[in-house]
């Protein structure tokens, strides 16, 4: 049950967009629909960003978007701005549990 | 307002017992399962486990199992993640946090603030 795998950063500017990826197995991520994203900063509680796959909740901005392919799952962050800094995390449905990636650092250049 | 509020900081020896609290305001808390998260200090976000207060049906993480006891006082609106005997590397940051209606596991909305437990002789 080793944790989803996500890059350990990604960076971009202000306006730019970024893709941080989320992989797991044929057991998670590419056997069901259920990937969600969380946006922690620090010191803070996780933040859902987005759920199953692409669904975005109320309050959400639409800069950011989800995708999923196969065994990995994305989150695009379109139009970056200074508060999108901060730790991302995906979590996949793994059949009667779920588990989270490892983590993504976003820094805004 | 929907909240999830947290029982305080805890600082314990190992070999101790410990039961942490999570209570619910604002909902219907029998209608939601309530998952619990931990943090190690620099790491990230681990899946622990999740309780449906309207019948304490429980779901472990593998990792998790038998490591911990999650429960719940439906009477008060409040969940508990609980240890028999804590060990140093259960050093962490604990978040209680609410499971969507019809989420499979994955989907937590609301968040407590978290409970900070630091395991040291």
């Amino acid at each position: 049950q080793s944790a989803l795998t996500q890059p350990r950063s990604v960076s971009g500017s202000p306006g730019q967009s970024v893709t941080i990826s989320c992989t797991g197995t044929s057991s998670d991520v590419g056997n069901y629909g259920y990937v969600s994203w969380y946006q922690q900063h620090p010191g803070k509680a996780p933040k859902l960003m987005i759920s199953e796959v692409y669904k975005r909740p109320s309050g959400v901005p639409d800069r950011f978007s989800g995708s999923k392919f196969g065994n990995t799952a994305s989150l695009t962050i379109s139009g970056l701005q200074p508060e999108d800094e901060a730790d991302y995390y995906c979590c996949s449905y793994a059949g009667f549990y779920a588990l989270f990636g490892s983590g993504t650092k976003v820094t805004v250049l | 307002e929907v909240q999830l509020v947290q029982s305080g900081a805890e600082v314990k020896k190992p070999g101790e017992s410990l039961k942490i609290s999570c209570i619910g305001y604002g909902y219907t808390f029998t209608n939601n399962w309530i998952g619990w998260v931990r943090q190690m200090p620099g790491n990230g976000l681990e899946w622990m486990g999740i309780i449906f207060p309207g019948d304490s049906e429980t779901r472990h993480s593998p990792s998790f199992q038998g490591q911990v006891t999650v429960s719940v006082d439906k009477s008060t609106n409040t969940a508990y993640l609980q240890w028999n005997s804590l060990k140093a590397s259960d050093t962490a940051m604990y978040y209680c946090a609410r499971l969507v209606s019809g989420s499979w596991a994955d989907v937590f909305d609301i968040w407590g603030q978290g409970t900070m437990v630091t395991v040291s002789s």
